[in-house]
């Protein structure tokens, strides 16, 4: 079994929807972090949770240490937030979701 | 600041032919990393620092080689390329600070081509 868990692997959404990324892993963690990477290839650090919830204009991570479970949301939803969403963490090595490609139709 | 540079961004090797991939970052950071991205796939490790001096393997380190004698740089060597290594390669850096991983700051990535 994988370590760590991403849901799903693709979404497909229209403009203005609200979108639910889950990253659900199996062991003890100290912090989650949330990347996304852009259609063109570049990678940008979003979130590092280590409890509770984080909001940064349109995105909100949250994280659920007891219940080893993570999600990322997306508020009104825009065409620009297209792009693979990978989760991953840093125990004795660095563990990385598949990541979820999601897909905003205009 | 500039962040976390790479060069070059794209290259096609021979196989059998080797090469640097450079790495450079200008925020003090004392963790760097190399990835590599096979199409449609996710991130996989091949080395870490953790300062100068001072490196080890991550997930995929065979066929690679790193050294990282000043904190700015960390160069990726690649000896005796083979099709398996054409992927993206991402080099990044963090500060550890506490036993916690920081955020991680990536370079734009260097297209690798092994024919």
């Amino acid at each position: 079994k994988n370590e760590v868990e991403q849901s799903p692997q693709n979404l497909t959404a229209q403009e203005g929807e609200f979108i639910t990324i889950n990253c659900s892993y199996s062991v003890g963690i100290s912090a989650l972090h949330w990347l996304q990477q852009h259609p063109g290839g570049g990678i940008v650090s979003l979130f590092m949770l280590s409890s509770g919830k984080k909001k940064h204009g349109r995105l909100i991570a949250t994280i659920n240490i007891q219940e080893k479970h993570s999600s990322l949301h997306i508020t009104a939803s825009h065409p620009r937030d297209s792009a693979v969403y990978i989760c991953f963490f840093g125990n004795e090595k660095l563990t990385f979701g598949t990541g979820t490609r999601l897909t905003i139709i205009p | 600041n500039a962040g976390v540079t790479q060069t070059p961004k794209f290259r096609i090797l021979k196989i059998g032919q080797s090469m640097t991939l450079q790495c450079t970052q200008d925020m003090n950071h004392n963790y760097m990393y190399w990835y590599r991205q096979d199409p449609g796939m996710g991130l996989k490790l091949i080395y870490y620092s953790v300062g100068a001096g001072i490196t080890d393997k991550g997930e995929v380190p065979n066929g690679y080689n790193v050294s990282r004698s000043t904190t700015e740089d960390f160069p990726l060597r690649l000896e005796l390329a083979a099709p398996s290594q054409t992927s993206v390669y991402f080099c990044a850096s963090s500060y550890l600070g506490q036993g916690v991983y920081n955020e991680q700051f990536f370079g734009p990535g260097t297209r690798l081509t092994v024919l």
